[in-house]
């Protein structure tokens, strides 16, 4: 199955910072990426995806960049609040598009 | 709408005990899957459904069963906890396969001693 992976694992950076997080894939057929952000005591909820056929999306501080070559992709908040602080997971589909797998999640602390 | 509901919240089982987590959905969506979170792992798919009548294993299904008689409910049995069980549980929904965003519910929090 997918294997993906997720870098760092903890994150912190002063207000109005940019915060940058990482992910790999192994599976070169998976075709759908979303990133979920989980606040404390709640379910992930999806901020941002990006298909396969797109190497950058972006949604107002939010942006999401794709290498299939490199199967790698990375979201990028610009301008960070403190309301950002919260754990961020990568996600990849499966080929099918049945499954989903995800990334060890990275906690992120914007420090006032 | 509610969205997806999970009950209950938090759980204490003893080992060997059996127990039913419920997750239902008002969205009318086709596709349902339960995940369990563990520290440090993220989030692994347990099995899903992708309509009434339909189930398949996901990542990690042993200890666990599904059904889906309804479109509304995606019920996870565990027939004989074991301490390894431990985890908090998060059902979500989706339209359907592939390139729709999933739904969580809030999750329940399963201790098991």
């Amino acid at each position: 199955g997918e294997n993906v992976e997720q870098h760092p694992s903890t994150l912190s950076v002063q207000e109005g910072d940019s915060a940058v997080i990482k992910c790999t894939y192994s599976d070169s057929a998976s075709n759908y990426f979303p990133w979920y952000k989980q606040e404390l005591g709640k379910g992930p909820q999806l901020i941002i995806d990006i298909r396969s056929n797109v190497g950058e999306k972006k949604d107002q501080r939010i942006a999401v960049t794709l290498n299939k070559t490199a199967k790698h992709f990375s979201l990028h908040i610009t301008e960070t609040q403190p309301e950002d602080s919260a754990v961020y997971f990568c996600a990849a589909s499966s080929n099918t598009g049945n499954q989903f797998y995800f990334g060890t999640g990275t906690s992120l602390t914007v420090i006032p | 709408n509610a969205g997806v509901t999970q009950t209950p919240k938090f759980q204490v089982l003893k080992t060997g005990q059996s127990m039913t987590l419920q997750c239902a959905q008002d969205m009318n969506h086709e596709y349902m899957s339960w995940y369990r979170q563990d520290p440090g792992m993220g989030l692994r798919l347990i099995h899903y459904s992708v309509g009434a009548g339909i189930t398949d294993q996901g990542e990690v299904p042993n200890g666990y069963n599904v059904s889906r008689s309804t479109t509304e409910d995606f019920p996870l049995r565990l027939l004989s906890a074991a301490p390894s069980q431990t985890s908090v549980y998060f059902c979500a929904s989706s339209y359907g396969l592939g390139y729709y965003e999933q739904y969580f519910g809030p999750g329940t929090r399963l201790t098991v001693t």
